[in-house]
């Protein structure tokens, strides 16, 4: 399994751009990079995927760096309802997948 | 809507008792997986299955079971032999292809008495 790196937490103001970091660096040439999130007490909800090029969405972008060791997910105006845990997961056909603890996101209003 | 259900939202048990975790998909994905989330931290790994009648061990598979015996069901019984069974369950499911993301339940509350 591809191992990442995220920030344990990170704050944002309403209505205000968040850049969500990445670093994985052991992801393998067919892994797509696909993001989560998981609100309290639910189960993880997808937000975005990608393989090689930036992608975006209603939801939000992904940006990929050229050598594919990290990336970043974008939410171009923040919301009280984008405070969640956003997870972000190399993977790729039926391999397991491991989640790490991922990045709190808290939204200031 | 196709979707996947997890049920019941709690459950109780008493310590010695096994107990079983429901997972009904609708989406006609062939893999099926069951992680384990304890407060503040990730989804470990359980057990998942590629396949009906075929399953593998994840992470932390000791003092759990699971069964594949319909394509929409993938059940998971908690045993007494799980020490620390309190955690909240979530079950996924996926299509085939490297591009296809994990679609999850609303999760299984289980705590012991």
């Amino acid at each position: 399994d591809a191992k990442t790196t995220q920030p344990n937490s990170m704050e944002s103001n309403e209505e205000e751009p968040v850049h969500l970091p990445c670093n994985h660096s052991t992801i393998s040439g067919t892994d797509y990079i696909h993001w989560y999130r998981q609100l309290p007490s639910q189960g993880p909800e997808y937000v975005i995927h990608g393989l090689t090029s930036n992608v975006n969405n209603r939801m939000a972008s992904l940006a990929i760096a050229e050598d594919r060791k990290s990336s970043t997910l974008i939410l171009h105006r923040a919301t009280l309802r984008d405070a969640a845990v956003y997870y972000c997961i190399p993977e790729g056909g039926y391999q397991k997948v491991t989640f790490g603890t991922g990045t709190k996101l808290q939204v200031i209003p | 809507d196709g979707g996947i259900t997890q049920s019941p939202k709690y459950l109780f048990r008493k310590e010695g008792q096994n107990v079983t975790l429901s997972c009904e998909q609708n989406l006609n994905h062939d893999a099926m997986y069951w992680y384990r989330q304890d407060p503040g931290q990730g989804l470990r790994l359980i057990y998942y299955s590629q396949i009906v009648n075929d399953f593998q061990k994840g992470d932390i598979a000791e003092g759990y079971s699971v069964s594949r015996e319909k394509k929409e069901s993938f059940p998971l019984t908690v045993t007494s032999a799980q020490k620390n069974p309190t955690a909240f369950y979530l079950c996924a499911s996926r299509q085939p292809g490297y591009n296809q993301p994990q679609h999850f339940g609303d999760g299984t509350r289980l705590s012991i008495l």
